[in-house]
């Protein structure tokens, strides 16, 4: 399978402070990168869509002003929080989409950033 | 609003027997269907996708895909302790031509040794 870099795996931040998360496609260039939130024991809440070159698409109920998301080349993505605050403690995840060989996209995600806010 | 449902378990199965993984879904117009395992703290990783009715084997897993009755499934044979992970279905959203997955809650798989 492809590979996708997601850095860093684990932060802790102190309240209202930022953090940027980046997510790699090594291998192969991504027509989309997606990015994720995952609570305990909950699954995957997507939070935005972004592709190359244009604005990311925000979920409904996601502050695109907190949640800034940079999609910089067909590589390489970031999400920065905003002045994080403990309730954005969560789980972060990135995935990279490619051309599959048969007739859709396959998805491959990032390792992950584990956000402590304290 | 589009769902993808899954029992969230744990379902418990002992070492060898099949592991037997349920989803449904709502959006009729759905045509491409994952699995995707994960460890605890881990992110998810791609186990198998299944875009046609029927079943696909890779290994000891089979998918199986009933698009009538909006329904995919996972099998697992000859399960093993690592098996033992939350697995998420997840199924392709079409609307307005981007491309995004619809998660399943997850459901837990215990394999007792």
């Amino acid at each position: 399978g492809a590979v996708v870099s997601q850095h860093p795996s684990w932060v802790i931040c102190k309240s209202g402070t930022s953090v940027k998360i980046e997510c790699r496609s090594l291998d192969f260039q991504a027509t989309t990168m997606f990015w994720y939130r995952q609570f305990p024991k909950q699954s995957l809440m997507l939070m935005a869509t972004s592709n190359e070159g244009s604005k990311a698409t925000y979920e409904q109920g996601v502050e695109k002003d907190k949640f800034l998301i940079n999609h910089a080349s067909l590589t390489l993505s970031t999400l920065t929080v905003t002045s994080a605050h403990p309730e954005d403690s969560s789980f972060y995840i990135c995935s990279a989409a490619r051309r599959g060989r048969i007739k859709d996209t396959e998805a491959f995600f990032g390792q992950g950033t584990r956000l402590t806010v304290v | 609003q589009k769902e993808v449902e899954q029992n969230s378990g744990p379902l418990s199965v002992p070492e060898g027997a099949i592991a037997s993984l349920n989803c449904t879904y709502s959006d009729r117009g759905s045509q491409s269907f994952f699995w995707y395992r994960q460890y605890s703290g881990k992110s998810p990783e791609l186990i198998m996708f299944i875009y046609s009715n029927g079943d696909k084997e890779d290994g000891r897993f089979t998918a199986q895909l009933n698009k009538a009755s909006q329904y995919v499934s996972l099998l697992i044979r000859d399960s093993q302790p690592s098996d033992s992970a939350t697995y998420l279905c997840a199924v392709n959203d079409r609307m307005d031509s981007s491309y995004k997955l619809i998660f399943g809650s997850g459901t837990r798989l215990l394999v007792r040794p």
